[in-house]
């Protein structure tokens, strides 16, 4: 089993739907959780931390559910510009290495 | 703030030859990282230092496979010999304790 699975999609949607990923990962023991976007050829960019209450930046909503190990990222209102690959990843400790999800591809059309 | 700069950005070789890519993480960070992506395997670690100090190379595929950080300012990512297999994007990120990695541009590693 892989440490961090995500649907690899791709996600198809038009303009303005609301569209959600889901990532859920394997060791319980993990303490810190990001979404990353990464657009075609170029490196992968922090979107946001993931908080154990939830959280929101503008259309972006991320939730944890620690006891199902369990992370979801919800985009509202999609945009042509969020078309990228929607990275899911978690940290076992607060200094150390993080573990990337192969990553989620969304395609918005107009 | 410049961000991670790697170099080159691209770089084309021949199978056999020696292959050094190079990173500057950003000024502060304590924590650097190389991955590799492929379409088949995407994201992998391969090497992380703290303080230029090497924590965990399990990812390193193979002995053709090494890393240094002479100082916090610089690290390297060798391939010697150099195989087609080898042919990726090579990223190397920085960080800060609890923060997010920062990545660099990449660079784009074709074997031929």
């Amino acid at each position: 089993r892989k440490e961090v699975e995500q649907d690899p999609g791709p996600f198809n949607v038009p303009e303005g739907a609301t569209v959600a990923f889901n990532c859920t990962y394997s060791n319980s023991a993990s303490q810190s959780f990001f979404w990353y976007r990464q657009d075609c050829r170029k490196e992968p960019k922090l979107l946001m931390s993931v908080y154990s209450s939830g959280n929101e930046d503008g259309r972006f909503t991320a939730q944890l559910n620690r006891a199902s190990q369990y992370i979801s990222l919800l985009i509202r209102d999609s945009k042509l510009s969020d078309s990228a690959t929607y990275l899911c990843v978690v940290n076992y400790n607060q200094g150390g290495k993080l573990i990337f999800g192969q990553g989620t591809e969304l395609s918005v059309k107009p | 703030d410049a961000g991670v700069i790697q170099s080159p950005r691209h770089e084309v070789t021949e199978m056999g030859q020696e292959v050094t890519l190079r990173c500057k993480p950003i000024s502060g960070h304590d924590y650097l990282f190389w991955y590799r992506q492929t379409m088949m395997r995407g994201l992998e670690l391969l090497i992380y230092f703290n303080n230029n100090v090497p924590i965990d190379d399990s990812g390193m595929p193979e002995d053709r496979f090494s890393a240094k950080m002479p100082n916090a300012s610089f690290s390297t990512l060798k391939i010697q010999p150099s195989e087609p297999r080898d042919s990726a994007v090579y990223f190397c990120a920085s960080r800060r304790v609890n923060y997010g990695y920062t990545f660099g541009s990449g660079t784009r590693l074709t074997v031929v």
